[in-house]
C-alpha cells in the first residue's frame, strides 16, 4: 500500500517564476493538506482540499493556489516566486471522518529553492 | 489562537539512555489533540504518539510515552532506551476540536527539537 507520494523531490527556480508541486494521497484518503516548512522551522499550514474544493486556508497570500482532482490527488501552485518561498513543501493526507485520533500521513516533501 | 512552544533547539543523549523532549501549548478550546512527529533527514514526518485532551492516562507507544500535564499545558515526549536511529528532528503539534471529522482540522506545529543520539 503506497503512502503519500510527492513530486518533484527537488527543484530550483528563479524569482518571479511559477512552480507546480504534485501529491498523491495515501490509498483511500479523501483529504489533502499542504504545509510549508522553512529551514529550521516547523511546518505551517497552507490550505486543505476536500471534494475538489479548498476548504480552509492558513495565512498565505493568493500567490499560493491549489487544486484537487477527482482521484483525490492534488497540486500546489505558487506564482511570482520570492526568495522567501524557498522551503520544504509537505503534503499530508487523511480521511474526512478520521475518528478521534485523525492521524495525518505525510509525504517526503518537495524541496524548493528560489534563486 | 493555538500555539506550540518547544524550547530545546537541540538535545544530546547517550545510546540506551532515556531522554525527555519538552512541549508546552496554549489553547482556549477544551477539546484538542496533541501529537509528536519525528522527521529524519529524508523529510517525511513520521507519526509517533497521540494524546487527547480528555484522555485520563498518558499515551504510550513502544519506547515512546507522553507525559501529559494538563494543568501546566505541557505534553513532553519521553523516549526510553535511545537508539542511534532516533537521531532526527522531533515536532510537537496540536489540533483543536474533537469528533469524527478530525481529518478536516489543521495541525499547528512547534519549531522542533533536534535530537542526536551518541554511541
Amino acid at each position: 500500500d503506497a503512502g503519500v507520494t510527492q513530486s518533484p523531490t527537488h527543484l530550483i527556480k528563479t524569482r518571479g517564476q511559477q512552480v507546480t508541486l504534485r501529491c498523491s494521497p495515501k490509498s483511500g484518503h479523501d483529504t489533502v493538506s499542504w504545509y510549508q516548512q522553512a529551514l529550521g522551522q516547523g511546518p505551517q499550514f497552507i490550505f486543505q482540499y476536500y471534494e475538489e474544493e479548498e476548504r480552509q486556508r492558513g495565512n498565505f497570500p493568493d500567490r499560493f493556489s491549489g487544486h484537487q482532482f477527482p482521484n483525490y490527488s492534488s497540486e500546489l501552485n505558487v506564482n511570482a516566486l520570492l526568495l522567501g518561498d524557498s522551503a520544504l513543501y509537505l503534503c499530508a493526507s487523511s480521511l474526512e471522518l478520521a475518528g478521534v485520533t485523525g492521524e495525518l500521513f505525510f509525504g517526503e516533501g518537495s524541496r524548493l529553492t528560489v534563486l | 489562537a493555538q500555539k506550540i512552544t518547544q524550547t530545546q533547539p537541540g538535545m544530546f543523549v547517550q545510546e540506551k539512555e532515556a531522554v525527555t523532549l519538552d512541549c508546552t501549548y496554549d489553547t482556549s478550546d477544551p477539546s484538542y489533540g496533541l501529537f509528536w512527529y519525528k522527521q529524519p533527514s529524508s523529510g517525511e514526518m513520521i507519526f509517533l504518539i497521540y494524546q487527547g485532551s480528555y484522555d485520563q492516562q498518558n499515551a504510550t507507544e513502544g519506547r515512546y510515552s507522553l507525559n501529559f500535564q494538563k494543568a501546566r499545558k505541557s505534553a513532553n515526549l519521553v523516549i526510553s532506551a535511545s537508539q542511534l536511529g532516533d537521531s532526527a528532528m522531533y515536532f510537537c503539534a496540536m489540533r483543536e476540536g474533537r469528533g469524527m471529522d478530525t481529518g478536516r482540522r489543521a495541525l499547528t506545529f512547534g519549531s522542533g527539537t533536534r535530537l542526536q543520539v551518541q554511541p
